[in-house]
């Protein structure tokens, strides 16, 4: 039973590039979550996708940041224009249902050089 | 708005040295509290839970209870092992406050040495 599976698992990019992180929720789940890890910092909430439909984006940054979770595929967190306070692990959690337990996949560790 | 405190590390023990990591929150409605753990270079993996208050989530020889009338939900092991030198995060949800995703403390990392 396939967990939470995210790519690339280490991602590097100069400033100014785009940077796109993909996550597969576990079989069956059609609610997804975002989280950027800053060094020695804990989990902050981006934003929340249920299939096609962004629900809570609370969390994104106003400008450069944008996620999509389509009918078909992985959902997309894209990142435009990236700068080096990018630079952070970003974490997806899928669950069954709103407000149930949230299962994380290992990561992108974004490096923005 | 909800938040999560937990203590400041590294906390360092020895092998079979009884763990208490502690964990209060602030949230405007009736959360559920999670403890996940987290193992270097990897994602955050839930270790336990309990979605009421005076509930005792239990795995693997830790447990927490959620204490409403401190907000609290610390968490204990009797005799840790040097397999769970990890960083731990306090986490709650469905506190209401607008956001739907979890709201996490900044996590302690735990030392066992042999």
């Amino acid at each position: 039973n396939a967990g939470v599976m995210q790519n690339p698992r280490h991602l590097v990019r100069r400033r100014g590039q785009e940077a796109r992180l993909r996550c597969s929720p576990m079989k069956g789940h059609s609610h997804v979550y975002w989280y950027r890890q800053l060094p020695e910092e804990g989990l902050k909430f981006m934003v929340y996708l249920q299939k096609e439909n962004i629900i809570d984006e609370s969390g994104m940054p106003k400008e450069r940041f944008s996620a999509e979770f389509p009918k078909e595929g992985p959902s997309i967190l894209r990142i435009q224009q990236v700068v080096r306070g990018d630079s952070a692990a970003y974490f997806c959690a899928s669950s069954l249902n709103h407000q149930e337990t949230q299962y994380f996949g290992p990561g992108t560790r974004l490096l923005v050089l | 708005g909800n938040s999560v405190t937990q203590m400041e590390g590294p906390v360092t023990l020895s092998e079979e040295a009884f763990l208490t990591i502690n964990c209060t929150y602030t949230a405007t409605g009736y959360p559920s509290l999670f403890w996940y753990v987290q193992y270097p270079g990897e994602g955050l993996q839930l270790l336990l839970k309990a979605t009421k208050a005076d509930d005792k989530g239990s795995n693997k020889g830790f447990e927490a209870t959620y204490r409403k009338e401190t907000t609290s939900f610390h968490l204990e092991k009797g005799s840790v092992q040097v397999s769970d030198s990890a960083v731990y995060f306090c986490a709650l949800s469905g506190a209401g406050g607008g956001a739907d995703g979890l709201t996490f403390g900044k996590g302690t990392h735990l030392i066992i040495q042999p």
